[in-house]
């Protein structure tokens, strides 16, 4: 099983502060997402990286796969209370079919 | 226009009984999935089916059985329900069946088992 970690699990900032956040595995990847859900809501996706050292940008947030297809990090420049939500990192599994999601981080963004 | 729906989004019942959840999808795709989220928001594959036929079963117990009419519909019968089988459920769908693609998922099904 590639097991995903994502750290922090949970985050409390205040609006306009910086984050990151980590998705973490010692399988390598040919593809990772990440997912934002909402409560009471499905995930929904936010961006796909499929290139080792490969950098997204959507608005303030920035993805960066890792060069060894291994890891992945989320940032958020000046959060806003509208990010509040759960992030969840995923990646391809074995056989190619389907995802495994991390557990998430759990994030609150206080005006 | 609601892409991927599920009803109900409430089901709650007793130890036993046998429910089942809907699942539609209008964006046609060919890919669609049930997907169990637990108490602590880990999600989880349950089964995964491409043109109305299955193609992961992870090990979920003989209870639970999906059943595909057509590849627009993915529907999760459960029988004989226990305790443990309180989650949310997520219906999703996606173009293909590369692990790449845009998953679309559902507004879940909260089942409580009582």
């Amino acid at each position: 099983t590639q097991l995903l970690e994502q750290s922090p699990q949970f985050l409390s900032i205040q609006e306009g502060e910086n984050l990151t956040v980590y998705c973490n595995s010692s399988s390598v990847f040919s593809s990772l997402q990440w997912y934002r859900q909402e409560p009471g809501e499905g995930p929904v996706l936010l961006v796909t990286v499929v290139t080792g050292g490969e950098v997204k940008k959507l608005k303030r947030l920035t993805f960066q796969f890792g060069d060894a297809r291994k890891d992945s990090s989320l940032h958020i420049t000046a959060a806003q209370p509208g990010d509040t939500g759960l992030y969840l990192c995923a990646g391809d599994r074995d056989s190619g079919y389907a995802l495994n999601f991390g557990k998430g981080t759990s994030l609150l963004v206080t005006p | 226009d609601t892409a991927v729906s599920q009803t109900p989004k409430y089901l709650v019942t007793q130890m036993g009984n046998d429910k089942s959840i809907k699942c539609e999808q209008n964006l046609g795709h060919d890919t669609m999935y049930w997907y169990k989220q637990d108490s602590k928001k880990f999600l989880k594959i349950m089964f995964s089916y491409n043109n109305k036929e299955l193609i992961i079963n992870e090990t979920v117990p003989n209870r639970f059985s999906p059943k595909s009419p057509d590849k627009a519909h993915l529907n999760l019968h459960i029988n004989s329900l226990e305790l443990g089988d309180s989650a949310v459920y997520f219906c999703a769908s996606s173009q293909s069946t590369w692990s790449g693609s845009e998953q679309y998922f559902g507004p879940g099904t909260r089942l409580t088992v009582t």
